[in-house]
């Protein structure tokens, strides 16, 4: 079985700071995880995935996730934020690198305040 | 990357109708496609997956009756939500691969629909 815990429904950083999203996961297999941003009336983009190969995994937009097996967690960061980084933050995982059959979390929305 | 269109975004229908919601792909081809289910405050949910020209597969407590999903051609599938009930009010989600397992998936902008 899979599943995703993300901590925080809600995030809010200043303009320039750090961005920290938290997850994470369960799962009796080895997993491939994936973070994916949602903008107001669009659907859902990816923004990195991570398939077993390196574990910090650099996506777009200058955001980057590190794997810990120890932690079981897929923590999503950003050094600096901008404003147009608000958005809804989804992290999921499946069993296949083809994000086929996603088990999602509950989503975090991100506000960055000027 | 690619887009997937999915229409209605918003729909209220009364208790008792059905209503229909279409995902298509619009430059590509989507061997496959997965229908989603969102509750306030809950993670997505997947429904069913859908190959083209064969019947769709429904997650466990999943209604296929109720919720009977067509995959007819390459850049169609469409949910239609039958004999729709204030229960059923929710956002609906589609994404869509092409190919082979490693392909991304990618999502419609999602349905909400509202039954009064």
């Amino acid at each position: 079985a899979q599943s995703v815990t993300q901590l925080g429904s809600h995030v809010s950083v200043s303009e320039g700071a750090l961005v920290l999203l938290r997850c994470n996961y369960s799962s009796s297999v080895p997993p491939y995880l994936f973070w994916y941003v949602q903008y107001p009336n669009q659907g859902l983009q990816l923004l990195l995935k991570y398939t077993s190969a390196a574990t910090l995994v650099k996506g777009i937009n200058g955001f980057e996730a590190e794997f810990k097996k120890s932690e079981t967690s897929f923590h999503l960061t950003k050094p600096s934020a901008h404003m147009s980084d608000a958005a809804e933050y989804f992290c999921a995982v499946s069993e296949s690198a083809g994000a086929n059959n996603l088990f999602f979390g509950t989503g975090t929305r991100l506000t960055v305040i000027p | 990357g690619a887009v997937v269109s999915q229409h209605p975004s918003r729909v209220i229908c009364k208790s008792g109708t059905s209503v229909k919601i279409e995902c298509r792909s619009l430059d590509f081809q989507a061997t496959t496609m997965f229908w989603y289910r969102q509750f306030p405050k809950k993670s997505l949910m997947l429904m069913a997956t859908s190959n083209e020209g064969s019947k769709a597969t429904y997650e466990q407590g999943v209604e296929k009756d109720k919720f009977l999903i067509n995959h007819a051609s390459l850049t169609l599938s469409t949910l239609t939500v039958t004999s729709a009930h204030p229960e059923d009010s929710s956002f609906y989600i589609c994404s869509a691969v092409s190919g082979t397992v490693n392909t991304e998936a990618f999502f419609g902008q999602g349905t909400r629909l509202t039954v009064v």
